[in-house]
């Protein structure tokens, strides 16, 4: 069974300040890959997605992300954080084949300090 | 174009009671999933429908947990009895179809408290 490993628990940063999320996971074949957002009070909305093809993806809200294969890892990034971007964020991987079943991250609470 | 929705959106009860949490999907949507969020952890599935089929159960703990899909539209999932160690946000998700290049589109959840 495939996981998911979100190694920053808590980052707090100031506005302006550049953001680098990790997320590995752990699965031997062909995944797609998913960064969900929670903000303060409301659902969880789809950041960006990997499906194939470049593996420098955009999301919305300048956010973008890059799947490294031969590291296993999807890290997100954002050059320039906002008050606005104090959330929760969760990776997700989901295999290509067999057995369909999403799994998440522990995820990563953001903290933009004005 | 309207979301998820789940009702409601908090319940507190005691040990051993039982629960009920509903959830209409996006019209439209075939699959249909729950997943619990207990705090500090993310969301894991814990049963998934094919219009009123159920897909996969196998992390639904089926001596106090049950799902219904009936008609392939709204679900209801339901604890009874019910444990501290339930304690969590239950999600409702749902997809337009079952496979892997798919997005779930979640609700705002149900938090559960049990006390």
């Amino acid at each position: 069974a495939q996981s998911v490993s979100q190694h920053n628990h808590h980052v707090i940063l100031s506005e302006a300040a550049s953001l680098e999320l990790g997320c590995n996971y752990s699965y031997g074949g062909t995944v797609n890959l998913f960064w969900y957002v929670q903000y303060p009070g409301q659902h969880l909305q789809l950041l960006l997605k990997y499906f194939s093809g470049d593996p420098l993806v955009k999301g919305i809200k300048g956010f973008e992300a890059e799947f490294i294969k031969s590291k296993f890892s999807f890290n997100l990034r954002k050059p320039s954080v906002q008050w606005s971007d104090t959330a929760e964020y969760f990776c997700a991987v989901i295999p290509n084949f067999g057995n369909e079943k999403l799994t998440f991250g522990t995820g990563t609470r953001l903290t933009i300090i004005p | 174009e309207a979301g998820v929705a789940q009702s409601p959106r908090y319940k507190i009860i005691e040990k051993r009671q039982s629960v009920a949490f509903w959830c209409n999907p996006i019209s439209g949507h075939a699959t249909l999933y729950w997943y619990q969020q207990i705090l500090g952890q993310g969301p894991k599935l814990l049963i998934q429908f094919q219009n009123n089929g159920v897909v996969d159960d196998s992390q639904l703990p089926k001596d106090r947990f049950s799902a219904e899909r009936l008609k392939g539209v709204d679900s209801t999932l339901k604890i009874q009895p019910a444990k501290l160690e339930d304690s969590a946000v239950y999600l409702c998700a749902s997809s337009l179809v079952r496979v892997a290049k798919n997005i779930q589109y979640f609700g705002a959840g149900t938090r559960l408290s049990v006390l």
